[in-house]
């Protein structure tokens, strides 16, 4: 099992462009989350989907869409890209049916705003 | 929604000491808290968990302890190795376990 996959890497945006980071995973699992990663402000919850077909806001949702294509697919969406969307961004799942669970990560995608 | 605080931010031992970090919570009903090691450039993985009906676990040289009356929780790591360093973070999740929030990180340095 690969667990929960996201791509890019790597991306170099700048202000106003827009672009989609995509997350899979194949778990099963029926949540997964988007957290954003700052220097010392630890890991902030920008939206999740508690199942297929569901998606909630985080924290910090304020310039972010999300979609949840299918049950293993959440992808997240910068339409306008700001230098404050400079982040480490991580992908999540777990499976909270059965009963409190971890998340697992992805890799992260490092994406700068110039 | 949950409000998680975590100190210290950074935390510096001798090789062989105990290392402790302590996160408080706001939300009375939490009930899942796991704690998470992050080396760098790489993803946070899982160290250990605790549940609300549990006081304490224990893993090898890894324990957490919780206080669910001061609603305040603990990571403690015994006979510190420099492979230990790294940052931690710690978690807390209500009532279903799809609002996970984080405290802010606690870099870990071990030297030799």
């Amino acid at each position: 099992n690969a667990g929960v996959t996201q791509t890019p890497k790597f991306q170099v945006l700048k202000t106003g462009q827009s672009m989609t980071l995509q997350c899979a995973q194949d778990m099963n699992h029926n949540s997964m989350y988007w957290y954003r990663q700052d220097p010392g402000m630890g890991l902030r919850l920008i939206y999740y989907s508690a199942s297929e077909g569901t998606t909630d806001k985080g924290e910090v949702p304020n310039g972010y869409n999300v979609s949840r294509l299918n049950k293993r697919e959440f992808s997240l969406r910068l339409e306008s890209a700001a230098p404050s969307q400079t982040s480490v961004y991580f992908c999540a799942s777990s499976e909270p049916g059965q009963g409190r669970s971890p998340l697992h990560f992805g890799n992260g995608t490092r994406l700068t705003v110039t | 929604g949950e409000n998680v605080e975590q100190h210290p931010s950074t935390l510096s031992v001798q090789e062989g000491d105990s290392a402790v970090i302590k996160c408080t919570y706001s939300d009375s009903a939490s009930n899942y808290f796991p704690w998470y090691k992050q080396e760098l450039g790489k993803r946070p993985q899982l160290i250990i968990d605790i549940r609300s009906n549990v006081g304490e676990k224990k893993d090898q040289r890894i324990a957490v302890t919780l206080n669910k009356t001061a609603k305040h929780f603990s990571l403690h790591i015994t006979e510190t190795q420099p492979e230990d360093s790294a940052v931690y973070f710690c978690a807390a999740s209500g009532r279903v376990n799809n609002d996970m929030r984080f405290g802010a990180g606690t870099r870990l340095t071990v030297k030799p």
